[in-house]
């Protein structure tokens, strides 16, 4: 079945770059995500990238693709307190008409 | 991006009652919405696809008489807890798509939902 792996907390110094790792297991996965979700909150999407893609840039976010490694990374630049969160990696075979399926989510914690 | 409520943020309910979940999509129609459950520092798990008109797709090991959906408009989709149980008690989250079949899907608050 799918799988996807996520460390389960980062912690960073204010204003330098954060990267969070996931790794799947599904090779026929096409789209994958990173979602952030604050404390009480819902999910919030963060970018997505296509599997024929290998890097997303989005401001301050940047995403890394390795297909064949079947590794995702999403580096925060410039890390702030606001950033503070739950970060989940998800896939989604058919771009998201089966449902997501998420990792456990990496919780960043930022030391000032 | 677009709106998707979900309500009650917060129930507490005594054990055999039940519970009713409401998602609502408001600025878009959805004809999928997803409905998800997330343990304390677990991931979040599919329960079921909710489908407008039709019957909901539930993944292996959710029972489908306790956890009822109803998806009857392109914007409302209910899941429904019935005789519920300690052990149900989790984060309930839905996630909605629109019906133009955009990529992002657009999740609501969630639901905290404590059986006591």
């Amino acid at each position: 079945g799918e799988d996807v792996e996520q460390s389960l907390f980062l912690s960073v110094r204010e204003g330098d770059s954060s990267v969070i790792n996931c790794t799947y297991t599904d090779s026929s996965s096409t789209y994958l995500y990173w979602y952030k979700q604050e404390p009480g909150a819902g999910l919030q999407l963060l970018t997505y990238i296509f599997s024929n893609m290998d890097m997303k840039q989005d401001q301050r976010l940047t995403v890394l693709l390795n297909k064949k490694d079947k590794h995702l990374s999403l580096r925060i630049a410039d890390t702030q307190t606001g950033d503070s969160a739950i970060y989940f990696c998800a896939e989604s075979i058919w771009g998201g008409a089966d449902g997501l399926t998420f990792g456990k989510g990496t919780h960043l914690i930022i030391q000032p | 991006g677009a709106v998707v409520s979900q309500h009650p943020s917060r129930v507490i309910c005594k054990s055999g009652t039940s519970v009713k979940i409401e998602c609502r999509s408001l600025d878009f129609q959805a004809t999928t919405m997803f409905w998800y459950r997330q343990f304390p520092k677990q991931s979040l798990m599919l329960m079921a696809t909710s489908n407008e008109g039709s019957k909901a797709t539930y993944e292996q090991g959710v029972e489908k008489d306790k956890f009822l959906i109803n998806h009857a408009s392109l914007t409302l989709s209910t899941l429904t807890v019935t005789s519920a149980h300690p052990e149900d008690s989790s984060f309930y989250i839905c996630s909605a798509r629109d019906q133009k079949g955009e990529t992002e899907a657009f999740f609501g608050q969630g639901t905290r939902l404590t059986v006591v």
